[in-house]
């Protein structure tokens, strides 16, 4: 089974810096796609940038950019110019591209605070 | 547009008692999502539906959870008899096409107390 690890449960920021958090996977697929989703506090959750496997290019959307390492399966979430309004847990998840399986797996998350 | 909507926004009850939660997907979408959030780890799966039917159920406690959705639309997700382990915010979502790339939006969820 695909697993989504994230190894800082917490990572903090100043404000107009930048922060990469940290997400590797396990799985033996070849065809996947890859989420980052936003959850600011009491709100609900939100797609950041989503990387589709079998393109090499690392996605970017704004100030949000991703370093996909398809071989070493790792997937970080790279946020420059950080803002005030990106404090959230940021939770990564994976999909598999393969049959009927839709089940979106995600990591235990990383709290991000954005210091002024 | 208007978002995922889910009620209540909170509940707080004792083992062995029952409760629903429902949601309400975004307008026109056929694919609506159950997960469950336990405090400090990621959304899990509960169930999965394609308009009105079980796409998958794999994770679902089906000895105290169930869920319907007879229309199509709107979900109700019922916990019978709860347990403290079930204290978590429910999440819902919803995608107009399953799997993929394709987004789920997500409500903002039900936290459950169960004391």
């Amino acid at each position: 089974a695909q697993t989504v690890t994230q190894s800082q449960p917490e990572m903090s920021v100043q404000e107009a810096e930048t922060v990469t958090l940290s997400c590797t996977y396990d799985t033996s697929e070849s065809d996947y796609y890859l989420f980052w989703y936003k959850q600011p506090p009491s709100r609900q959750m939100i797609l950041v940038i989503r990387q589709e496997a079998y393109k090499q290019q690392n996605a970017t959307e704004n100030r949000f950019s991703v370093n996909f390492q398809k071989a070493a399966k790792s997937f970080s979430l790279k946020i420059s110019d950080s803002q005030l309004g990106d404090a959230a847990m940021y939770f990564c998840a994976y999909r598999s591209a393969m049959g009927n399986n839709n089940d979106m797996r995600f990591g235990a998350g990383t709290r991000l605070t954005v210091k002024p | 547009e208007a978002g995922v909507a889910q009620s209540p926004r909170y509940k707080i009850i004792e083992k062995r008692q029952s409760v629903a939660f429902w949601c309400n997907p975004i307008s026109g979408h056929a694919t609506l999502y159950w997960y469950q959030q336990i405090l400090g780890q990621g959304p899990k799966l509960l169930i999965q539906f394609q308009n009105n039917g079980v796409v998958d159920d794999s994770q679902l406690p089906k000895d105290r959870f169930s869920a319907e959705r007879l229309k199509g639309v709107d979900s109700t997700l019922k916990i019978q008899p709860a347990k403290l382990e079930d204290s978590a915010v429910y999440l819902c979502a919803s995608t107009g096409l399953a799997g993929g790339r394709n987004e789920q939006f997500f409500g903002p969820g039900t936290r459950l107390t169960v004391l």
